[in-house]
């Protein structure tokens, strides 16, 4: 099935640092949605992007709902050990079901 | 107020046996989708149940096959299992009117075929 562009793979930083990673699709969404998952774990909702564009904060991280339709960030400020986990990009177009990434394990070390 | 709940939490079988997964959605929510999440790999759609019957499906063979009980609980069913089944089952639930808004995930079903 159709998976999402998700990068880095992985990565490992320092407590305190900042945190970037994107997703792209070749396929365009109007809607863009970040998980997070901790091992034994379902994904848990962190933002919601609806429009091309649209910047949105929660906490800590900060999305963006690419111009095109077709990209998405998202950005971690000072980072802390429990940010450790893997995050997921998903997009969905009208009605259908979530496309996910393969996701980026983020590791932090204190 | 308990979110989704799946059951088994882990579970082994023999190649060529047939599983039961059981998911109860979120208090409130009407629709029940199932994800497989290989590992290393993000949560792919198997399908989705609304109204006790199948709404959309995704790219699974015909031995993947589900229900919906009337009290919005979901049951997932894969018979003649391969090697390549085991994965993280992955349940959501989403509110009435919402289809795929409002997902919340359970922990899954860790399924693993020897």
């Amino acid at each position: 099935g159709q998976q999402l562009n998700q990068s880095p793979q992985s990565m490992f930083i320092q407590e305190g640092e900042d945190v970037s990673m994107n997703c792209t699709s070749s396929s365009i969404f109007n809607t863009w949605l970040w998980y997070k998952q901790d091992p034994g774990e379902g994904p848990v909702l962190l933002i919601a992007l609806y429009k091309a564009g649209e910047l949105t904060s929660n906490g800590r991280l900060t999305a963006q709902f690419g111009i095109t339709r077709k990209d998405s960030f998202l950005n971690i400020s000072a980072s802390i050990p429990s940010d450790v986990g893997i995050y997921f990009c998903a997009g969905q177009l009208g009605n259908t079901p979530l496309v996910f990434g393969k996701g980026t394990r983020l590791s932090v070390i204190a | 107020d308990a979110g989704v709940t799946q059951s088994p939490t882990h579970l082994i079988k023999t190649r060529g046996q047939q599983v039961t997964l059981r998911c109860s959605p979120k208090s409130g929510h009407d629709t029940v989708s199932w994800y497989q999440q290989a590992l290393g790999q993000g949560p792919q759609f198997i399908f989705q149940y609304y109204e006790e019957e199948e709404r959309q499906r995704g790219n699974f063979p015909d031995r993947f096959s589900g229900h919906q009980f009337p009290n919005y609980s979901s049951e997932l069913n894969v018979n003649a299992l391969l090697l390549g089944d085991s994965a993280l089952y992955l349940c959501a639930s989403s509110p009435p009117d919402s289809q795929y808004y409002g997902y919340t995930f359970g922990s899954g079903t860790r399924l693993t075929v020897v």
